[in-house]
């Protein structure tokens, strides 16, 4: 069965460093993708990085980069320059090829930023 | 930007009742889904939603949630007798295509009492 860990409940880091948040994943199946999402206090979901398993490079945008190693199944989120905002939940998801398009959450690192 | 609505922002309802969730997502997506999240606890998959009918479901969508897309802009979550249990964030999403990112709603808290 498909799953997604992510090791790390909380996490500190001062603000303008970077922060590497770990998430690693279980399949089977060749073809899949890899996103993060961030939830604030409010509680939306906001989409932060995609990662597709055959992609050449890893996945940039912005302050967010994904560290992505195929062979150990991880795929962490790397936060360069943190800031006050950045504090917030921030779950990884995976969509597996025979799974239907539908998203499998990890159960989240909650990131505080502090001065 | 286009964004995925959905109303009311919080819901509170009596064991029993019926309560229906909607979302207006963006719209030249074609996937649509419904997700819960209990509180402080992780995003789970409730029903996908293509070409007018269910793709997917999970266990925990039974026989007293359904879902329709009345008029082809709204997509709404019914739930017929609500328990206790049910008491969660309802996130409503959308995806252009199967390979691409989908696109969350601020949800629904619902609270039932």
């Amino acid at each position: 069965a498909q799953k997604i860990t992510q090791t790390q409940p909380g996490m500190f880091v001062q603000e303008k460093e970077a922060v590497t948040l770990d998430c690693t994943y279980d399949t089977s199946d060749p073809s899949y993708g890899l996103f993060w999402y961030k939830q604030p206090s409010s509680g939306e979901m906001i989409f932060l990085i995609y990662q597709g398993s055959y992609d050449q490079q890893n996945a940039t945008e912005g302050r967010y980069s994904l560290n992505f190693q195929k062979a150990r199944k991880s795929a962490n989120l790397v936060i360069s320059a943190s800031q006050l905002g950045d504090s917030a939940m921030y779950f990884c998801a995976m969509r597996f090829t025979g799974g239907g398009n539908k998203l499998t959450f990890g159960t989240g690192t909650q990131l505080k930023v502090e001065l | 930007e286009p964004e995925v609505t959905q109303t009311p922002s919080h819901q509170v309802t009596q064991m029993g009742q019926e309560v229906i969730l909607r979302c207006v997502p963006i719209s030249n997506h074609l996937y649509f889904y419904w997700y819960r999240q209990i509180l402080g606890q992780k995003v789970e998959f409730l029903v996908s939603f293509y070409n007018n009918e269910i793709s997917e479901k999970s266990e925990i969508f039974d026989d007293q949630f359904s879902v329709e897309r009345p008029d082809g802009s709204n997509f709404t979550l019914k739930i017929r007798s609500t328990k206790l249990e049910d008491s969660a964030m309802y996130f409503c999403a959308s995806q252009n295509r199967g390979n691409t990112e989908a696109f969350f709603g601020q949800g629904t808290r619902l609270t039932v009492v």
